[in-house]
């Protein structure tokens, strides 16, 4: 069966400070990788989406970025963070080449930037 | 441009009774419907989906309808639980639809808080 492991669950970082969030799936290959944001009141906002090494599409420009160095790791990074970027940060993973699928979450890594 | 509304951010419902999540959408293209349920500090669960080439989809508890004409559908959790209390999502993608790179991403709602009392 597949799990989607991301860390940590919480993070405080002051702002100015860079920011690395790690997600690793298991149990399928090649799958398509997200990060979502989750803020309040804003429901879940799409970030980053990959569909291979090294492919990232960014769905939404910011004072973030998203990198795949392997199949299935996908991290979230800052060189600065913002107060706004605090939030309620999710990667999820999807089959390849099976789009109308579900989405599978993690459980999510709560940032407070301070 | 939210294409995906959810109107109600939170519904109270007495144990045994019928929820019931609504939610619009505005793009006819979408052809694919999820709903999400969502724990605090936790990552959103799948529930159930339905294909625009359906108006009911239905498992166990949750039941999903669809009503493509209105732009509408609704989620049904009968009876309700006081374990079903958390935020409820939905979602729809196109296949037709370039969303965050490539087609057939999810696009979300904001969610409704679902409140089942004993």
């Amino acid at each position: 069966s597949q799990t989607i492991h991301q860390w940590p669950a919480t993070l405080v970082q002051p702002v100015g400070s860079p920011l690395s969030l790690e997600c690793t799936v298991e149990g399928t290959s090649n799958p398509n990788l997200y990060w979502y944001r989750q803020a309040a009141g804003r429901g879940l906002q799409l970030l980053f989406y990959s569909v291979g090494i090294g492919q990232i599409s960014s769905e939404v420009p910011q004072n973030l970025s998203a990198s795949r160095p392997q199949d299935r790791q996908f991290i979230l990074s800052s060189k600065k963070l913002l107060l706004s970027d605090s939030g309620f940060y999710l990667c999820a993973w999807m089959r390849f080449g099976r789009p109308n699928s579900p989405l599978h979450f993690g459980n999510g890594t709560r940032l407070t930037v301070t | 441009d939210q294409q995906v509304k959810q109107n109600s951010p939170s519904l109270s419902v007495q144990e045994g009774r019928i929820s019931i999540l609504n939610c619009d959408y505005t793009n006819s293209m979408f052809d694919y419907f999820l709903w999400y349920k969502k724990y605090p500090a936790e990552g959103p669960t799948f529930l159930i989906s339905i294909s625009s080439i359906k108006d009911k989809n239905e498992d166990g508890r949750f039941t999903v309808f669809l009503n493509k004409s209105a732009k509408h559908l609704s989620l049904h959790i009968v009876p309700s639980q006081p374990g079903d209390s958390a935020v409820y999502f939905c979602a729809a993608s196109a296949l037709t639809m370039n969303y965050g790179g490539s087609q057939g991403n999810l696009i979300f709602g904001k969610g409704t808080k679902l409140s089942v009392k004993p």
